[in-house]
């Protein structure tokens, strides 16, 4: 069974600080993988996508991809408490228009 | 652009009657939509995908003479949640691809259904 393992947290850091957030998955086939961020009460929304090996940045945000270890992370510098949210990791491992397998998500919170 | 919406937002209703749920892509057109469910501090679990044109793929455990989909158009899908019972209380999540080609998946707002 392709699974998406995160985990839970909370994950706490001071406002400022950088957090560090990880994924693994269990299908080395998978190709795409994705973080979402869900406030609480809202759906997710689609903050990182990363489809090859390294690193991909994006304003504070920067998405590191490590197929051979089955790896994916996320770091968001200069944590701000508005960041504070669950994030949610999601692969594709089949082809694209196929459904996303997310893992449960790790709940960060950023003090002032 | 990929704009998603969702109406209604919020629902309540009565054991035994039935929801309906519509999910649009407003600035686009999706041939593939997502429908996913999540109680309260789990994860979403995926219920089906959506094709236009065609009947939708149900995942394992999902009711699907319960939970009903229709993919009419290129832009709409509906969820219709028949003889709701408390336990199907829950926030439905739709989500779709932009191109048939693409990875990317945006999701709709939510709605968040209750049932007394």
């Amino acid at each position: 069974q392709k699974e998406v393992e995160q985990n839970s947290g909370p994950l706490s850091v001071p406002e400022g600080a950088i957090a560090s957030l990880n994924c693994t998955y269990s299908d080395r086939g998978s190709q795409s993988f994705f973080w979402y961020r869900q406030y609480s009460g809202k759906s997710p929304e689609l903050i990182m996508s990363i489809y090859s090996n390294g690193d991909k940045e994006d304003g504070r945000f920067t998405a590191q991809l490590n197929k051979a270890s089955q790896y994916v992370s996320l770091l968001i510098r200069d944590s701000q408490p508005s960041d504070s949210a669950t994030y949610l990791c999601a692969v594709n491992p089949l082809e694209a228009g196929t459904a996303l397998i997310f893992g449960k998500g790790t709940t960060l919170s950023v003090s002032s | 652009g990929a704009v998603v919406s969702q109406h209604p937002s919020w629902v309540i209703c009565k054991s035994g009657t039935s929801v309906k749920i519509e999910c649009r892509s407003l600035d686009f057109q999706a041939t593939t939509m997502f429908w996913y469910r999540q109680f309260p501090k789990q994860s979403l679990m995926l219920m089906a995908t959506s094709n236009e044109g065609s009947k939708a793929t149900y995942e394992q455990g999902v009711e699907k003479d319960k939970f009903l989909i229709n993919h009419a158009s290129l832009t709409l899908s509906t969820l219709t949640v028949t003889s709701a019972h408390p336990e199907d209380s829950s926030f439905y999540i739709c989500s779709a691809t932009v191109q048939p080609d693409s990875y990317e998946q945006y999701f709709g707002p939510g709605t968040r259904l209750t049932v007394t």
